[in-house]
Order: structure tokens, then sequence, then C-alpha cells
């Protein structure tokens, strides 16, 4: 069946530093991809998604690029914030379309001044 | 648009009584999801519905649990006899339905705690 899989928790780093989250998935066809955001004290927010091979997703700084070759859609940002701190979240939605989300365990990020 | 709300936010209840939670998806919404929550995990699907139609129910949705979407509207999940498994944060999202991708919009959840 489809899965996804994070890169442990949690990372800390200092502001103005580089991210990566690591991020692979397992599924048939061609599914989407999507980042999602969880903010201390708030719910989901989707960050940033892409539908197809090579398709680079982008928000707030943040990049991801759909790579099929090696199943990955790592998240990226050139230089965090303090407000970055979060927890993220990779997930699917494999190719049959139903829409049923497949999540990854998430990855605690914080961010230190 | 108000996004998708949901009530109570919080519930504490204790082992062996039902509890009802309640969704309000975004109002042209076709699409209403249920996920679950434990902590430090990713959410995990529960069921979901197209309009009014209930179209798919995870193994994880044991006979305890029921779902409604009366009027193609809001959406209920009922939980009976609840067992201290059963805490988790319950997560509720729409989607428009048929877009490729379907992006979802979740609420702030429920959070239970079974004692």
């Amino acid at each position: 069946g489809n899965s996804v899989t994070q890169m442990e928790g949690p990372v800390t780093l200092s502001e103005e530093a580089f991210l990566t989250i690591n991020c692979t998935y397992t599924a048939t066809g061609y599914p989407s991809l999507f980042w999602y955001v969880q903010y201390p004290g708030e719910g989901l927010q989707l960050l940033l998604k892409a539908t197809k091979a090579d398709d680079k997703g982008s928000n707030k700084g943040f990049e991801a690029t759909y790579r099929k070759e090696t199943t990955s859609f790592h998240l990226e940002k050139g230089s965090v914030q303090v407000s970055d701190s979060a927890v993220y979240f990779c997930a699917l939605i494999g190719s049959s379309n139903t829409g049923k989300l497949i999540f990854g365990q998430g990855t605690t990020l914080q961010v230190k001044p | 648009d108000t996004g998708v709300s949901q009530d109570p936010r919080h519930k504490i209840t204790k082992r062996g009584q039902n509890v009802t939670f309640r969704c309000d998806p975004i109002s042209e919404h076709n699409r209403l999801y249920w996920y679950r929550q434990t902590l430090g995990q990713g959410p995990e699907f529960l069921t979901y519905f197209q309009n009014e139609a209930q179209l798919e129910k995870s193994r994880l949705l044991s006979d305890r649990f029921s779902a409604e979407r009366p009027k193609g509207s809001f959406s209920t999940l009922e939980i009976q006899r609840t067992e201290q498994g059963d805490s988790a944060m319950y997560l509720c999202a729409s989607s428009l339905g048929g877009g490729v991708p379907d992006t979802q919009y979740f609420g702030p959840g429920t959070r239970l705690t079974v004692l």
C-alpha cells in the first residue's frame, strides 16, 4: 500500500540556517504530494503541493520538488526563522484520487534565535 | 470563507461513555474527511463523504465508530463505549472534490481524553 516516510526529528536549527526535511514515499502510479505544517496550538495548514514529476511546490520561502526517480519530496528553506518552529508533515494522495491523505509521522522543527 | 470548524475542541469522558463530535466544512465543499491523530504521529484516515454518501471507511473504524453527514453539510462522528485507546485528536477536513490534486483544508481538531 501507499506510505510516506519522513526523517526523524526533532530538528533544531539556529535562525537563518538552511533547512532540509527528507521525505520519501511508496505508491503505485503518480500520487500527488503535499507538505502540511502544524504550528503550536493550531490546526494543520497546507504549506505546498506538487502533482507530477519534476513539479516544484513553493510557499513562504519553502520549496519541495517531486522526484519520481528517487520517490522523494524533500522540504527545503534557505533561511529559517523562529516563527518556522512547527511540526511538518509530508503526505500523499494516491493516483486513484479517492482523496485519502496518507501522512508521514511528522518532523518537529525548532528554530533558536 | 470561515474555514472548517469543529466542536467541541476538547472532550474528557470516562471509559464506556458515548461521545459525539461535530464538523462544519467550508460551505461549498462536497467532500468531508475524518482523521485521527495520536501523539507524535501523523493523522490517519478514518472515513470520507462525498456529499451525504459515505464512500470509504478505514479498518481503523471499528463497529463502535459511526459517522454521518445527513444533508451533505455538517458531519458527526460518534464513538460508543469509549476506551482509553480512543484518546486522540480527531481531525476533520473538507475539499471541493474532483480536483487534481483535491486539496483538503483542516479544522482545529477535537481532542478526546478517555479516563
